[in-house]
């Protein structure tokens, strides 16, 4: 069976410093995507950074990359330079290829100023 | 529309009660999908349309619960016999394909009340 970990119920992060959310995954595939998204108050989802299984290189979008550690099944994300509009809710989340995708139970990001 | 829109955005309703709840996703996606989550968990998955047909239902927590995409592009997420426990925001998503490496993109959501 999948499984998607967080660990993290909340993190806070000083303005402009870096923040790691893990997150570590379980399935018996050698084919998966991981994602990770984001949910402000307003509670909509949305989408940041994708990693396959496959993939060579660890994936990075702007500010956002993403630690992949396949061994150990790992897919952190770390936010660079953290903005006080990175409060959120995140999200990791799994796919086999399948139809659905599963989520983890979320961690709460806290930006101070 | 440029994004997925989910209607109403709030809807509250008495235990018993038959309710309805929209999704109207982007143009072009074929893959729509439904989701629940409870206050303080992350999103459940409920259903999955491939174009009309609903590809994988194994969410669908009973039978009070039941979607349709007749069209292939709006859906409606039907609960019968409405409970307290089906108290929560059901998101709606759609994209190209089920494994997109793009990604999902979400409505923001109906707030369901049962009182």
């Amino acid at each position: 069976a999948q499984k998607i970990t967080q660990t993290q119920p909340g993190m806070f992060v000083q303005e402009k410093e870096a923040v790691t959310l893990d997150c570590t995954y379980d399935t018996s595939d050698q084919s998966y995507g991981l994602f990770w998204y984001k949910q402000p108050s307003s509670g909509e989802m949305i989408f940041l950074i994708y990693q396959g299984s496959y993939d060579e290189q660890n994936a990075t979008e702007g500010r956002y990359s993403l630690n992949f550690q396949k061994a150990r099944k790992s897919a952190n994300l770390v936010i660079s330079a953290s903005q006080l509009g990175d409060s959120a809710m995140y999200f990791c989340a799994l796919n086999t290829g399948g139809f659905k995708t599963i989520f983890g139970a979320g961690t709460r990001l806290f930006v101070k100023a | 529309g440029a994004g997925v829109s989910q209607t109403p955005s709030n809807k509250v309703t008495e235990k018993g009660k038959y309710v309805e709840l929209r999704c109207d996703p982007i143009s072009g996606h074929t893959a729509l999908y439904w989701y629940r989550q409870s206050l303080g968990q992350g999103p459940e998955f409920l259903i999955y349309f491939q174009g009309t047909g609903a590809a994988d239902d194994s969410g669908l927590p009973n039978d009070r619960f039941f979607a349709v995409r007749p069209e292939g592009s709006v859906s409606t997420l039907k609960i019968q016999r409405t409970e307290r426990g089906d108290s929560a925001v059901y998101l709606c998503a759609s994209s190209l394909a089920p494994d997109s490496r793009g990604g999902y993109t979400f409505g923001s959501g109906t707030r369901l009340t049962v009182v």
